[in-house]
């Protein structure tokens, strides 16, 4: 099953901050956190491996609950650069290597 | 910087034909994945392969067959295409292996299918 994220879109101005969620219904071995601009391929942004563990990228940080087996992602200050879709990808205990993605998130930043 | 290669950016076929989208990466890594991505469903995983000539059903294999019988490719196959298979098809490779990386997907650019 698909992890379920939250808002399935956004719409703010340069500066302003955004949180995105992501809710598994399945035990999570990790939480992998992916950007795609239009037209591009998905690009990497941060794993989250522990249970409470937040990672940090530039102005982007995630969290992790292990026991709520929740993620979200925080995007302080956002610049026009940080347009685009956000998926977040679970992966299960049992079965290692293989992501399941959300639906995603599409951000879009307003001058 | 890992590369992941799909042949073609778009596709134009017709019902019934028979389709393949190639794939190639080039970080000797093990595991390789085939996704579709269509609005509002994110990415859907079809099929992804661990090993050489190892294959594993994602959630949609329905319609849809790969290959892989280099480490470094991995073809997905469209036996008799339809038209509810137009859609963005992503490629992806990862490593297990990789302590700094480890499982990390890299993506290709994607292939644009059209359906007629």
């Amino acid at each position: 099953q698909q992890p379920v994220q939250s808002p399935q879109a956004v719409i703010l101005r340069e500066g302003e901050d955004a949180v995105i969620n992501c809710s598994s219904s399945k035990a999570l071995y990790s939480v992998h956190w992916y950007r795609q601009k239009h037209g591009e391929a998905p690009v990497f942004l941060m794993i989250l491996l522990k249970g409470g563990e937040q990672k940090g990228h530039e102005k982007i940080s995630a969290s992790f609950n292990e026991k709520k087996q929740q993620s979200s992602l925080y995007l302080t200050a956002s610049q026009l650069s940080y347009s685009g879709t956000y998926f977040c990808g679970s992966e299960g205990i049992s079965s290692a290597s293989k992501i399941i993605f959300g639906s995603g998130t599409r951000l879009s930043i307003r001058p | 910087d890992v590369k992941v290669t799909q042949s073609s950016r778009y596709l134009v076929k017709r019902t019934g034909e028979k389709v393949f989208l190639e794939c190639v990466q080039d970080m000797d890594h093990e595991n390789m994945f085939w996704y579709r991505q269509d609005p509002g469903l994110g990415l859907r995983l079809i099929y992804f392969s661990y090993d050489v000539k190892m294959k594993e059903k994602g959630d949609i294999p329905e319609g849809y067959s790969v290959s892989r019988e280099k480490k470094e490719r991995f073809s997905l196959i469209l036996e008799s295409a339809s038209t509810n298979q137009t859609s963005m098809y992503l490629c992806a490779s990862s490593s297990p292996l990789d302590d700094l990386a480890k499982n990390i997907q890299y993506f290709g650019a994607g292939t644009r299918l059209s359906v007629l």
